[in-house]
């Protein structure tokens, strides 16, 4: 089974800062199969990357994501107020596991 | 407008059977596979099974194996998960998800807003 390790595990940060959230693999993730989610606090998760760096339908373009093989990097570039949740990532290149999950909390 | 509306939750004891419903709409069913994933009170998201769009292959994270079943009805664009020989760490809610593509494993494009499933005496 391949371990999604994400760091750091809670991001302090104001809004219009800068957010990066790493996420690394125990193996490498075939194809970069690796999505990300974010979740607020009593909704479903939402999609926001996929193929380790394809926004989905109706994402802002400040959600980017890159990496391939073990290391993975969600990055919003300019924090709205919206945009604090938790987030995790996935991959799904050999059978699907998630990762524990980063908090983006205001500063 | 894709909507996936879960039904069945609730408490139940130790060793107890529950069986999960998730109504499909806004999409053609039989063209996706479909999966559950849950997350425990408090805790990150697990996925848990998987079915391909037309039900013939079946897969489970190695908790649940032999205990829980996954199938689906394309006649009535319904997702279902038997849950049986229920223990304290299966409480959860209990999300269906569907991927972008027939077969699995995939991301997952559109989640239902979740079903709670407690295992309790």
């Amino acid at each position: 089974e391949i371990v999604l390790t994400q760091s750091p595990g809670t991001l302090s940060l104001s809004p219009g800062e800068r957010a990066t959230l790493s996420c690394r693999a125990s193996q490498s993730v075939s194809s970069s199969y690796l999505a990300w989610y974010q979740q607020k606090p009593g909704q479903a998760p939402r999609l926001l990357i996929y193929g380790a760096s394809s926004r989905a339908t109706g994402i802002p373009d400040r959600f980017s994501g890159s990496g391939s093989g073990t290391d993975f990097t969600l990055t919003i570039s300019r924090l709205e107020p919206e945009d604090f949740a938790v987030y995790y990532c996935q991959q799904y290149g050999s059978s699907q596991t998630f990762g524990q999950g980063t908090k983006v909390e205001i500063k | 407008e894709v909507q996936l509306l879960e039904s069945g939750g609730g408490l139940v004891q130790p060793g107890g059977s529950l069986r999960l419903s998730c109504a499909a709409s806004g999409f053609t069913f039989s063209s996706y596979a479909m999966s559950w994933v849950r997350q425990a009170p408090g805790k990150g998201l697990e996925w848990v099974s998987a079915i391909s769009g037309s039900g013939g292959s079946t897969y489970y994270t190695d908790s649940v194996k032999g205990r829980f079943t996954i199938s689906r009805d394309n006649s009535k664009n319904t997702l279902y998960l038997q849950m049986n020989s229920l223990r304290a760490e299966d409480t959860a809610v209990y999300y269906c998800a569907k991927g972008p593509r027939m077969t699995t494993p995939s991301y997952f494009d559109y989640w239902g807003q979740g079903t709670l499933v407690t295992v309790s005496s």
